[in-house]
């Protein structure tokens, strides 16, 4: 198993740009998850997915759209990226919905925003 | 809502002494509650987890965790500290996928 994979692992956009972050996860996995990390502040949910063709939002979710129409599959896009966005972003996977299973993290990608 | 709040932003810590990395959260209902480690440049990894099972929790590496309902706390112990365990330490709690993290503590373990 691949475990969380997430591409690309730097990106470098201009203000106004728009960009989708990838992830998937070969573990089927129901529940997916985007988080940011910024310095001081730890990891903040922006969007989550408790199975294909449902999502909902988090702790800080404008700014970014989400969508799973598949159970592996689940990206994240700046529709304008602004530089606030800038920030390390984790995508993360349980194998059940309801908040008691081990999260598996991906590697993470690292975004700047001029 | 529910929270979190690490207590210590920067611990630091001999080789070969305690370690005690404090946390508290805030929850309307009975949370779920994580540790994880992130060493630097690298993923977060579990430590360990409370699930409303027993309340002293053992994790990796010979860390554990006692859950304090009274206390709303879920302090991160470990008898010995290594060279190994310098990292960054989240606290995070979990009601129905919501899951919210402490802003980390990071450890700091001296020769």
């Amino acid at each position: 198993n691949a475990g969380v994979t997430q591409t690309p692992k730097f990106q470098v956009l201009k203000t106004g740009q728009s960009m989708t972050l990838q992830c998937a996860q070969d573990m089927n996995h129901e529940y997916m998850s985007w988080y940011r990390q910024d310095p001081g502040m730890g990891l903040r949910l922006i969007h989550y997915s408790v199975g294909a063709g449902i999502t909902d939002q988090g702790e800080v979710p404008n700014g970014y759209n989400v969508s799973r129409s598949t159970t592996e599959d689940f990206p994240l896009r700046l529709l304008s990226a602004a530089p606030s966005q800038t920030s390390v972003y984790f995508c993360a996977s349980n194998p059940r919905s309801g908040g008691t299973d081990t999260q598996y993290f991906g590697p993470g990608t690292r975004l700047t925003v001029l | 809502a529910q929270s979190v709040t690490q207590l210590d932003s920067h611990v630091s810590v001999s080789e070969g002494t305690p370690v005690l990395l404090r946390c508290n959260y805030s929850s309307s209902y009975s949370p779920s509650l994580f540790w994880y480690v992130q060493h630097p440049n690298k993923g977060l990894q579990l430590l360990l987890k409370y699930t409303s099972a027993a309340t002293l929790v053992k994790g990796i590496n010979g860390f554990e965790a006692e859950f304090k309902k009274s206390e709303t706390s879920f302090h991160l112990t470990k008898p010995s500290a290594h060279m190994s365990d310098a990292a960054e330490y989240f606290c995070v709690v979990n009601y129905r996928d919501d899951m919210r993290f402490g802003a980390g503590t990071r450890l700091t373990v001296k020769p």
